[in-house]
């Protein structure tokens, strides 16, 4: 079975903060997606790597980057953490480049700013 | 802007009973796929159905398309407490990034023993 694996399941982080969260999948995946999930808001993408070193924006980038070196491992950063980004933050992988394949999702990390 | 809009918002039924979920969207797509959630964990990919199929069964789930009317339907036979959980239809833009699901809101779903 595809494993994604997020490297904390819980996480609480001072204002200001620089926070990293780590996600790796161990099937050869080339796309890999960062979502985050809010109570009422459902699922939304905020970035998304379809190749080691590329990435595109989702639909809310903002305060958010990526990095992408290795195929099998793909790095949320928020530079300096806000109180809005208390989430929920789900990686997930698919299998190629065509259009729309089933994801495979990590546990998710709950992220909490004060 | 969300794509999928499932309804209702929140299920609540009996174990034994069968539980039906629907998903609507706005554009056109090249696929749709049901997810559950259990609570405050990842999601899991349950089906997949193609914008040329019309239903598709796994197990206990049998999924329906309706391009025409842009809506699909979940439906989960001999429901059980174990099935509780949150489901969520996400849908591929015909011609969209590669690989970009667009997430509804999600169903939630109580089976009582």
């Amino acid at each position: 079975d595809v494993k994604v694996t997020q490297s904390s399941r819980y996480l609480v982080k001072r204002t200001g903060e620089k926070v990293f969260l780590e996600c790796v999948q161990d099937m050869d995946h080339e796309n890999m997606f960062w979502y985050r999930q809010d109570p009422g808001l459902g699922l939304r993408l905020i970035y998304f790597s379809y190749d080691v070193k590329m990435k595109e924006k989702g639909d809310i980038p903002e305060g958010y980057s990526v990095s992408r070196e290795k195929k099998e491992r793909f790095s949320l950063i928020l530079e300096s953490a806000s109180t809005n980004q208390t989430s929920m933050y789900l990686c997930a992988s698919s299998l190629s480049r065509r259009s729309n394949e089933k994801l495979f999702f990590g546990s998710g990390t709950q992220l909490s700013v004060l | 802007s969300q794509q999928g809009e499932e309804d209702p918002q929140a299920l609540s039924i009996q174990e034994g009973e069968n539980a039906t979920m629907n998903c609507s969207y706005k554009t056109s797509i090249n696929n749709l796929q049901w997810y559950r959630q259990n609570s405050g964990r990842g999601l899991v990919h349950l089906i997949l159905i193609r914008s040329n199929e019309r239903e598709k069964h796994s197990g206990r789930l049998r999924v329906t398309l309706d391009t025409s009317k842009k809506s699909s339907s979940l439906l989960i036979t001999a429901s059980r407490a174990a099935d509780t959980a949150s489901y969520f239809c996400a849908t591929g833009k015909y011609g969209g990034s590669q690989g970009n699901l667009i997430f509804g809101k999600g169903t939630k779903l109580s089976v009582k023993p």
